[in-house]
């Protein structure tokens, strides 16, 4: 079963634009992590949060975490086409395995 | 290999048949998770590996669905009497310890259509 909802499921802006996309989850975690998947193949690793961490940057990417709401945001500034992907937000529950639990995902589409 | 790798990218197998598909981990990590993922879903959890073990097959489907880690490294799904509904794209990931906080590296996936 899926654990997150992600909030929009697509998301279309221009390029320079910034993207926000949103995750909310059920249960207790160990830290959240966010992975971008192009043409519904692999997936690449963004940005881990941990749960005892409010915000974490990465080069344009910025990760928010409230664990009294469960929720994370992620932030893209200054969009380019190359991120146009499916962006996926996933749980690592206290069962300390690393299994993850994944939410739907956000379609997000850059135009030029 | 640089990555993990799994074989093959595209398996269009009839209704009933048998099918493996193979997935290959970074070299010298001992974790090894399987997720299967649907049109339009994320990523659902199977089943993953500490070693040579199934330390948690919990997402397994039903009993048509087996796993195989041998040696400790290269990892098989083993699917009987496949299923239409089984289509989906099959994605293998490996991380240096099955521990929180730990990231994970995934495959490509291979994508099983069912026919």
């Amino acid at each position: 079963s899926q654990q997150g909802e992600e909030d929009p499921q697509a998301l279309s802006i221009q390029e320079g634009e910034n993207a926000t996309m949103n995750c909310s989850y059920k249960t207790s975690i160990n830290n959240l992590q966010w992975y971008r998947q192009n043409s519904g193949r692999g997936l690449v690793h963004l940005i881990l949060i941990r749960s005892n961490e409010r915000e974490k940057h990465s080069g344009r990417l910025r990760v928010t975490l409230d664990t009294s709401k469960k929720s994370s945001s992620l932030l893209i500034t200054a969009s380019r086409a190359a991120d146009t992907a499916s962006y996926f937000c996933a749980t690592d529950p206290p069962s300390n395995t690393g299994k993850l639990i994944f939410g739907q995902g956000t379609t997000l589409q850059v135009k030029p | 290999g640089a990555g993990v790798s799994q074989t093959p990218s595209n398996k269009v197998t009839e209704k009933g048949k048998y099918v493996e598909l193979r997935c290959d981990p970074i070299s010298g990590h001992t974790a090894l998770y399987w997720y299967r993922q649907s049109l339009g879903q994320g990523p659902e959890f199977l089943i993953y590996f500490q070693g040579t073990g199934a330390a948690d097959d919990s997402g397994l489907p039903n009993d048509r669905f087996f796993a195989v880690r041998p040696e400790g490294s290269v990892s098989t799904l083993k699917i009987q009497r496949t299923e239409r509904g089984d289509s989906a794209v099959y994605l293998c990931a490996s991380s240096l310890t099955a521990r929180a906080n730990t990231e994970a590296f995934f495959g490509q996936g291979t994508r099983l259509t069912v026919v």
